[in-house]
């Protein structure tokens, strides 16, 4: 079936270092892929997405590319934030089934 | 933009209780969901509704029952609330047109004793 694989949490960096979580999937059809982050006692915000392969999302210095051909889709940013610190969720959307495909998240926490 | 608007924000409930929690989308959006999420387990679905008047079985609805009122409002139902049901609820809702994104509800957060 269809799922989702992200690094165990949490990842614990100092501020200002380099950040990458990676996240693998496996889903039927040809997936948009997503990136949603959860701050501590909200809901989940989108942070970006990617449509088609090789296509690269961005937002807040966050950015993640589209490739199909390793059916991965890692969120980087070059220097994080004590304000980055929260949950961050890899989904892909199955358009089989239009549900996305959640794994169990990981937690991020930027020291100062 | 008000978005997802989820009520009650927090409830506690005795084991046997019901309770509806509601949902509502001002987007216009066709597709809606429920999801709990607990500790270590991400967000799991319980139940889906693809346009107003139909509702599907997510990965979870035991326990559960969901009415989709009209085009705004989804609403899930605990008939008789268990320990095992404390958790905290998302709803969301999508355009099905194109690659969008589900948008989230700041959730509820229900405890049952």
């Amino acid at each position: 079936g269809d799922s989702v694989t992200q690094m165990e949490g949490p990842v614990t960096l100092s501020e200002e270092a380099f950040l990458t979580i990676n996240c693998t999937y496996t889903a039927t059809g040809y997936p948009s892929l997503f990136w949603y982050v959860q701050y501590p006692g909200e809901g989940l915000q989108l942070l970006l997405k990617a449509t088609k392969a090789d296509d690269k999302g961005s937002n807040k210095g966050f950015e993640a590319t589209y490739r199909k051909e390793t059916t991965s889709f890692h969120l980087e940013k070059g220097s994080v934030q004590v304000s980055d610190s929260a949950v961050y969720f890899c989904a892909p959307h199955s358009y089989n089934t239009d549900k996305l495909i959640f794994g169990t998240g990981t937690r991020l926490q930027v020291f100062p | 933009n008000a978005g997802v608007t989820q009520t009650p924000k927090f409830q506690v409930l005795k084991t046997g209780q019901s309770m509806t929690l509601q949902c509502a989308q001002d987007m216009n959006h066709n597709s809606m969901y429920w999801y709990r999420q607990d500790p270590g387990m991400g967000l799991r679905l319980i139940y889906y509704s693809a346009s107003e008047g139909t509702t599907d079985k997510g990965e979870v609805p035991n326990g559960y029952n969901v009415s989709r009122l009209n085009k705004r409002e989804f609403s899930l139902r605990l008939e008789s609330a268990a320990p095992s049901q404390t958790s905290v609820y998302f709803c969301a809702s999508r355009e099905t047109v194109g690659n969008q994104p589900q948008h989230f509800g700041d959730g509820t957060r229900l405890s049952i004793l």
